[in-house]
């Protein structure tokens, strides 16, 4: 089973900064294989990038993902009031596995 | 738009089998394009896949719950259902069912559905 770590497990920003958020996989995630998603109190979550780097449908560029093999990137390059939630990284590349989540919240 | 409806009991007792149904909406289930799925989130933790299915009635499971998950799919009630068996406290979670793009994509949540077991 691939197994995926995300880092920080809480990172406090300010509405305007940029946000950097951290997956690693135990191993190499095929064909970049990987997802991310957004989740708010109370929601379900909400698909924002597959493929690694592909945004879903509808969602704004400020949110960009990036990386390949065993270590991905989400990048949200200005925090909007609505971004502060959490994200958690998924693969698909074998089974499926979900990160633990990072919790973005309001400085 | 397409939309997933979860239903079912909110209460299961220990060593019990939790059942329920997702009922899909504005689309059909036997697309080829998509498959089904059932995902889990204990209160105030992470996700967790469960199992997916296709219409033909193909199935997937996750290795750790796959000898007490069935996951079955009706078409013609544009319905798939989740059964999880013997149950403990640990099965506590809010349960989502989900549209999925192979190979793994969740692009369609459901609301989710919260159920709890207890005596």
């Amino acid at each position: 089973e691939i197994v995926l770590t995300q880092s920080p497990g809480t990172l406090s920003l300010s509405p305007g900064e940029r946000a950097t958020l951290s997956c690693r996989a135990s191993q190499s995630v095929s064909s970049s294989y990987l997802a991310w998603y957004q989740q708010k109190p109370g929601q379900a979550p909400r698909l924002l990038i597959y493929g690694a780097s592909s945004r879903a449908t509808g969602i704004p560029d400020r949110f960009s993902g990036s990386g390949s093999g065993t270590d991905f990137t989400l990048t949200i390059s200005r925090l909007e009031p609505e971004d502060f939630a959490v994200y958690y990284c998924q693969q698909y590349g074998s089974s499926l596995t979900f990160g633990p989540g990072t919790k973005v919240d309001i400085k | 738009q397409l939309q997933l409806q979860e239903s079912g009991p909110g209460l299961v007792k220990p060593s019990e089998t939790l059942s329920l149904t997702c009922t899909v909406s504005g689309g059909s289930i036997s697309s080829s394009s998509y498959y089904w799925g059932w995902i889990r989130q204990p209160p105030g933790k992470g996700l967790e896949w469960i199992g997916s299915i296709y219409y033909s009635g193909s199935t997937y499971y996750n290795p750790s719950l796959k000898s007490r998950v069935t996951i079955s799919v009706d078409t013609s009630k544009n319905q798939f259902s989740l059964k999880l068996s013997s149950v403990t406290a640990a099965d506590t979670a809010v349960y989502y069912c989900a549209r999925l793009r192979p190979p793994g994509v969740v692009i369609r949540w459901g609301q989710g559905t919260l159920v709890t077991v207890s005596s």
